[in-house]
């Protein structure tokens, strides 16, 4: 069975630009989640979908959003781009959004210049 | 205000040594302990979690202990072997409001020598 899987790997942006970011949960999971990954930090929540509804948001601003698919995939949105949201961003999926076990995906590698 | 504090920043050991990594949290809610393993260029990869209603838990050569009293966790590795090279982080999670989001720790970067 496939893990979660992200695209794309890579990705430069310029400041003020607008990314989207996709994720494919594990077959059979109903949730994902999105964490962002600054460079030697450990990962921060972002955001977690389940039957397409927002169910946790974290500390981040409102130039990032997110939605999910019926198929359970979900895309994250980050709008005027800013040097700071250079990061890794990870997808992590789970069966239910009371699951307490994560499987994160490979991530995204965003660079904004 | 970093709720899961991770320490050693970095850690260097032996082969066949035993690697210990300490964590401590401040929110007494939390209720789920899980490590992750992280190697350059991939995602986290969960290795081993402990509920607080359990002191201590093994698989393979990973161990958590935990220390509720004094908000404490820690994952010990036995037979430290240099596949084990990685970053480690220790994170903490309560089910808030039907969603459980992951409070990770800073992380500890394992580096295991021949």
């Amino acid at each position: 069975d496939a893990g979660v899987t992200q695209s794309p790997t890579h990705l430069i942006k310029t400041r003020g630009q607008q990314v989207t970011l996709r994720c494919s949960p594990i077959s059979g999971h109903k949730s994902v989640s999105w964490y962002q990954q600054v460079l030697g930090q450990g990962p921060q929540f972002i955001f977690q979908y389940y039957e397409k509804e927002e169910r946790g948001r974290g500390n981040f601003p409102d130039r990032f959003s997110a939605r999910q698919f019926p198929n359970y995939s979900s895309e994250l949105n980050v709008n005027a781009l800013l040097l700071g949201d250079s990061a890794l961003y990870l997808c992590a999926s789970s069966w239910s959004p009371s699951s307490y076990e994560q499987y994160f995906g490979p991530g995204t590698r965003l660079t904004v210049t | 205000q970093q709720q899961v504090k991770q320490s050693p920043q970095s850690l260097i050991v032996q082969k066949g040594g035993i690697s210990i990594i300490n964590c401590a949290y401040e929110n007494t809610a939390f209720d789920y302990f899980p490590w992750y393993q992280q190697f350059p260029g991939k995602g986290p990869a969960l290795l081993i979690a402990i509920r607080p209603d359990v002191s201590e838990k093994k698989e393979g050569r990973f161990t958590i202990s935990f220390n509720k009293s004094a908000k404490q966790f820690s994952l010990h590795i036995m037979d430290s072997q240099p596949g084990d090279s990685a970053t480690y982080f220790c994170a903490a999670s309560k089910e808030n409001s039907g969603n459980t989001p992951l409070v990770f720790g800073k992380g500890t970067r394992l580096s295991v020598i021949a």
